[in-house]
């Protein structure tokens, strides 16, 4: 079975500046996805960013990117110039390709400081 | 544009009482389906998927159940509940063979 692992239960960051959370995750298939999402206060799901586990490029989305190591099966997500309207609960997920589940890591919650 | 709906927002029950949550989605055929339930403070949990009308797969063993009597009509039920069912339970659906999942509003489910 597919697990997701986030080790960082919470974190803090000044506005403006980086942080990056962590994800790791352990897998026997060769072939996946994986997201994070964003749960802010309002409790709904957004999905911040995803990569496809056979592209060696790391997915940048705005502010948002990735450092995806398939080789270690880890994905981390790095925000950079945080905002206050960043901080929420962030869901690191897996998912094999060809549908099927989804798995969800056990989440970190990103205060922003002003 | 697909949406997806699930009600209601909050919910409180006695213990022992049945319960009944529904989820649509609109604007797509043959989704995959899901239900998640996040205890407070943690992570979600997959309760239940569904790849097709009739189609449920189980992930714990639990007081829950789940029906899809319609394409786009996912359904999470209990006959007796019990205090550990409270919770927020989240619906969503993705694309058969996509790959991100579409989360509903979820509803907050208190057992007293």
């Amino acid at each position: 079975a597919q697990t997701v692992t986030q080790s960082q239960p919470e974190m803090s960051v000044q506005e403006a500046e980086t942080v990056t959370l962590s994800c790791t995750y352990d897998t026997s298939e060769s072939d996946y996805y994986l997201f994070w999402y964003k749960q802010p206060p309002s409790r709904q799901m957004i999905l911040v960013i995803r990569q496809e586990a056979y592209k060696q490029q790391n997915a940048t989305e705005n502010r948002f990117s990735v450092n995806f190591q398939k080789a270690a099966k880890s994905f981390s997500l790095k925000i950079s110039d945080s905002q206050l309207g960043d901080a929420a609960m962030y869901f690191c997920a897996y998912r094999r390709r060809g549908g099927g589940d989804m798995r969800f890591g056990a989440g970190t919650r990103l205060t922003v400081k002003p | 544009s697909q949406t997806i709906h699930q009600w209601p927002a909050t919910l409180v029950q006695p213990v022992g009482s049945p319960l009944s949550l529904e989820c649509t989605v609109e604007g797509t055929s043959n989704p995959n389906l899901y239900w998640y339930r996040q205890a407070a403070g943690r992570g979600l949990q997959l309760l239940f998927y569904s790849v097709g009308i009739g189609q449920i797969s189980s992930e714990v063993p639990q007081n829950l159940s789940a029906s899809r009597p319609q394409d786009r009509q996912f359904i999470l039920s209990s006959k007796k509940l019990l205090l550990s069912d409270s919770g927020f339970y989240l619906c969503a659906w993705s694309v058969r063979g996509d790959r991100e999942a579409f989360f509903g509003q979820g509803t907050r489910l208190t057992v007293v």
